[in-house]
């Protein structure tokens, strides 16, 4: 059973275009981190959201934490090839001793 | 550099042989945990650890063993390898609970 399910799981568009990715699940979650992985490496930390409804920006990225802390989104502006990558949202339950769940991931390419 | 040091980074096994991935990490973090990644399943926890000596069953343990003698090393033991554990395999650490993950750059696996 997957904890959080990331849409659309690939995604490919024309540079400058705008894109929404979405992280949604039936279970709240005291935080909730998105990360970006590049090929052959691993995911790196863009952001962290922790207040229902907390929007935080980086740079062209925007980040949303929903209201019920059971979804998240990300809105990339104006989307540049470097964007291309692997993003994955991960929550963390404060249920038992650990720990991140990982969503299912959206694959973007942003084609120049 | 400070930071996640995953060993070896590619590796073939036969069916029923074992071996160990090493990770080691310098930046004294407490909690360390091990993903297998496969593709449309994002990441999922195999076991993790939040301080020498604790060790913790994740979500896909089977298969698997882990120790904790040292802060710095979390080893993962296949015990013997069977072509369902082909995949990519990630070392993560964090200073604490909800803060960010530092992710080791990888194994991949292969079971023949």
């Amino acid at each position: 059973t997957q904890l959080l399910e990331q849409s659309p799981q690939f995604l490919s568009i024309q540079e400058g275009e705008n894109l929404t990715v979405y992280c949604n699940s039936s279970s709240v979650f005291s935080s909730l981190q998105w990360y970006r992985q590049e090929p052959g490496e691993g995911p790196v930390l863009l952001v962290t959201v922790v207040t229902g409804g907390e929007v935080k920006k980086l740079k062209r990225l925007t980040f949303q934490f929903g209201d019920a802390r059971k979804d998240s989104s990300l809105h990339i502006t104006a989307a540049q090839p470097g964007d291309t990558g692997l993003y994955l949202c991960a929550g963390d339950t404060q249920t038992g001793a650990n720990n991140l769940f990982f969503g299912t991931g959206t694959r973007l390419t942003v084609i120049p | 550099n400070a930071g996640v040091t995953q060993t070896p980074k590619f590796q073939v096994l036969k069916t029923g042989q074992s071996m160990t991935l090493q990770c080691a990490q310098d930046m004294n973090h407490e909690y360390m945990s091990w993903y297998r990644q496969d593709p449309g399943m994002g990441l999922r926890l195999i076991h993790y650890s939040v301080g020498a000596g604790i060790t913790d069953q994740g979500e896909v343990p089977n298969g698997y063993n882990v120790s904790r003698s040292t802060t710095e090393d979390f080893p993962l033991r296949l015990l013997s390898a069977a072509p369902s554990q082909t995949s990519v395999y990630f070392c993560a650490s964090s200073s604490h609970r909800g803060s960010r993950y530092t992710f080791g750059s990888g194994t991949r696996l292969t079971v023949v």
